[in-house]
């Protein structure tokens, strides 16, 4: 099945600095990308929707000045964590979805936990 | 009304038995349905895809039943690899955007 990877894995930053999370698709070309985070016992949370070369759309609740999304090829988005506080500590969870029929399906990267003190 | 309910479990169930987890959904535009397994401090793994009134994988049936809007997943023959949290996903707007349920755990118990 399609790969896409996650970096870093896990983060532990101090409270104000910024984090970047990348997001590749290793053997197959995404159009679209998704940012997810997760909470402690709760699912998925959809944040925003990231499609190649275009900005990105956020869902409701979700501040696009606070979390920067970058979608610059087919392959990679960046999602940047910008002046992170504790309570911006979760699990961010990308995913991507192929170009051409048959790749519809979402393929989740591994996650990056992300700890701010 | 939530997009995607679930069953909020947890449930607990001993090997070799069957057990069922249901799931409604809102849109009833919606076409395609989800059931994904997630590990603890994993990522969500597809488990499987429901395109049309079911779907059988093995050990794993999958119903769909558009009149009443809900999925359901069976599981028989349950084995202690199956501990996980089993989520129910709906695709949903423009780019089809997948709406996760809460999850239901299960334990599977020696």
């Amino acid at each position: 099945g399609a790969v896409v990877s996650q970096h870093p894995s896990r983060v532990i930053c101090k409270s104000g600095t910024s984090v970047k999370i990348e997001c590749r698709s290793l053997d197959f070309q995404a159009t679209t990308m998704f940012w997810y985070r997760q909470f402690p016992k709760q699912s998925l949370m959809l944040m925003a929707t990231s499609n190649e070369g275009s900005k990105a759309t956020y869902e409701q609740g979700v501040e696009k000045d606070k979390f920067l999304i970058n979608h610059a090829s087919l392959t990679l988005s960046t999602l940047t964590v910008t002046s992170a506080h504790p309570e911006d500590s979760s699990f961010y969870i990308c995913s991507a979805r192929g170009l051409l029929p048959g790749q519809e399906t979402q393929y989740f990267g591994p996650g990056t936990r992300l700890l701010v003190l | 009304r939530k997009e995607v309910e679930q069953d909020p479990g947890p449930f607990n169930v001993p090997e070799g038995a069957t057990v069922a987890f249901n799931c409604t959904y809102s849109n009833s535009a919606s076409q395609s349905f989800f059931w994904y397994r997630q590990d603890c401090r994993k990522e969500p793994k597809l488990l499987m895809s429901v395109y049309s009134s079911g779907n059988e994988d093995g050990r794993f049936t999958a119903q769909l039943n558009r009149a009443s809007q809900y999925i359901s997943l069976l599981i028989r023959d349950s084995k202690l690899s199956d501990s996980a949290t089993y989520l129910c996903v709906v695709p949903s707007g423009s780019a089809r955007q997948l709406t996760f349920g809460s999850g239901t755990q299960l334990t599977v118990l020696p």
